[in-house]
C-alpha cells in the first residue's frame, strides 16, 4: 500500500518555542494532505486540509496563525506549531490522498508532541 | 449531535467469539464509508471500505444501511491480534472525512 512518513516521530520542546512537523508521501503524489490531532482516548480531529500550491483550509476553532501549514510540493506538507504551550501537547497525524485513487487516505505514523 | 457516533466500549471478548460494532452518522449526503483500525499510540490503518451491498474480507463483514444511516462491522472467530480500537469513518465528499471516537476491543485468551 501507499506509504506516508512523518518526521519527527516524537518531540519534546519548551513552552514558547515553535515545532515543525513534516509529512511526506513516499510513493505517490498527494494533491491533498490532511492534518489531524488526537488527544488521549479521543478521536482524530481534523485540523486543516492542505492543497498543493494553495492556502490550507482550517476547521472551525483551529487558529491558522498558530498552526502554520505549507504544502509546497506534491509530496510534502509541513505543520508548524508556533509558540507552543502545554495544551498543544498531542498526537499529530497527517494523511495524504492519492490524486489518482479513490477516497482512501493513507496516514503517516504520527508525531507525539510534548510541550513542557 | 456528533457527526459520527460509536459505542466506545470497551468490548472484552474471549478468543473465538463473534463481536459486532455499530456506528451511526448524521449527514445523509455522506458518500463513502470505512472502518479503520488503530492500535495504541499508532496511526489508523484502513481495515475495509463499506458498501451498500455489504462486503466481506475474511473474518470481517461490513454492512451499510443508508436509510437508517447505520454502519456495522462484524468480526468472527476473534483473535488476540484483533485487539485494537475500531474507527468508523464517513466521507461527506472527496476531502472531508469524519471519524467516530472509536470502539475499543480487547480479545482475551
Amino acid at each position: 500500500g501507499a506509504v506516508v512518513s512523518q518526521h519527527p516521530s516524537r518531540v519534546i520542546c519548551k513552552s514558547g518555542t515553535s515545532v515543525k512537523i513534516e509529512c511526506r508521501s513516499l510513493d505517490f503524489q498527494a494533491t491533498t494532505m490532511f492534518w489531524y490531532r488526537q488527544f488521549p482516548k479521543q478521536s482524530l480531529m481534523l485540523m486543516a486540509t492542505s492543497n498543493e500550491g494553495s492556502k490550507a483550509t482550517y476547521e472551525q476553532g483551529v487558529e491558522k496563525d498558530k498552526f502554520l501549514i505549507n504544502h509546497a510540493s506534491l509530496t510534502l506538507s509541513t505543520l508548524t506549531v508556533t509558540s507552543a504551550h502545554p495544551e498543544d501537547s498531542s498526537f499529530y497525524i497527517c494523511s495524504a490522498r492519492d490524486g489518482g485513487s479513490t477516497d482512501t487516505q493513507y496516514f503517516g505514523p504520527g508525531t507525539r508532541l510534548t510541550v513542557l | 449531535r456528533k457527526e459520527v457516533e460509536q459505542d466506545p466500549g470497551p468490548f472484552n471478548v474471549p478468543e473465538g467469539a463473534t463481536v459486532a460494532f455499530n456506528c451511526t452518522y448524521s449527514n445523509s449526503a455522506s458518500q463513502s464509508f470505512f472502518w479503520y483500525r488503530q492500535d495504541c499510540r499508532k496511526e489508523p490503518k484502513l481495515l475495509m471500505s463499506v458498501y451498500s451491498s455489504g462486503n466481506e474480507d475474511g473474518r470481517f463483514t461490513a454492512q451499510l444501511n443508508r436509510a437508517s444511516q447505520y454502519i456495522s462491522l462484524l468480526i468472527r472467530d476473534s483473535k488476540l491480534s484483533d485487539s485494537a480500537t475500531y474507527l468508523c469513518v464517513v466521507n461527506k465528499k472527496g476531502n472531508d472525512m469524519r471519524f467516530g471516537a472509536g470502539t475499543r476491543l480487547t480479545v482475551k485468551p
